[in-house]
């Protein structure tokens, strides 16, 4: 089945300093992926959606000079975290559908293990 | 505007029993129903999804929900309860109405626990 895989798991860094996570995936072309944050025992908040070749799109509140996404190709998306401070400590978890053909609202997200993120 | 409610935090059901976590959503469209499941410090897992079709919906380890359009409910299911079941199960919806692709919205998730 498809596979997503997401790196580091765990970090650690100083306030100020940038933190990049990745989310690949494996065994098919990803035509979009979704950046998702988790509060300690919350749900799930979308961040963004980003496209293979284009600008992601951030959800609303999400500042977008904080976490750069880019999605440079079909298998990878990079998230990072500018100037990381204590309150970005979070999990954060990408997910990835393929897209082509038309809308596909009945696609399964294949998500990655997660990245937890803790800025001392 | 779409949304999920999951209306437990938690459920505890004993080893061998049969477990239910509820489901109530709201869409404008046809709902295009989903559950994850998530183990600690881990991705989401899917587990089954309603698109179209029988109300009664099979998935992975054994799990199987019921869609009701009339409740608007989508609640998960098991006839016997592991121990190996506790953990972390989100629902989620997207609006189904064609014309693109619609994010997907989490419940707030609802964590089992089942006891040996």
């Amino acid at each position: 089945g498809a596979v997503v895989s997401q790196h580091p798991s765990r970090v650690i860094c100083k306030s100020g300093t940038s933190v990049k996570i990745e989310c690949r995936s494996l065994d098919f072309q990803a035509t979009t992926m979704f950046w998702y944050r988790q509060f300690p025992k919350q749900s799930l908040m979308l961040m963004a959606t980003s496209n293979e070749g284009s600008k992601a799109t951030y959800e609303q509140g999400v500042e977008k000079d904080k976490f750069l996404i880019n999605h440079a190709s079909l298998t990878l998306s990079t998230l990072t975290v500018t100037s990381a401070h204590p309150e970005d400590s979070s999990f954060y978890i990408c997910s990835a559908t393929n897209l082509a053909g038309g809308s596909s609202g009945a696609n399964v997200l294949t998500f990655g293990a997660g990245s937890r993120l803790t800025v001392l | 505007a779409q949304s999920v409610a999951q209306p437990e935090d938690q459920v505890n059901v004993a080893e061998g029993n049969p477990l239910t976590v509820k489901c109530t959503y709201s869409v404008s469209g046809n709902p295009y129903l989903f559950w994850y499941v998530q183990y600690p410090n881990r991705g989401l897992q899917f587990l089954l999804k309603y698109i179209t079709g029988d109300n009664l919906v099979k998935g992975s380890y054994g799990f199987e929900a019921e869609f009701n359009k009339s409740q608007t409910s989508f609640h998960l299911k098991k006839p016997s309860a592991l121990v190996s079941d506790s953990a972390l199960y989100f629902c989620a919806v997207r609006d189904g109405r064609t014309g693109g692709y619609n994010k997907l919205i989490f419940g707030a998730g609802t964590r089992l626990a089942v006891h040996p």
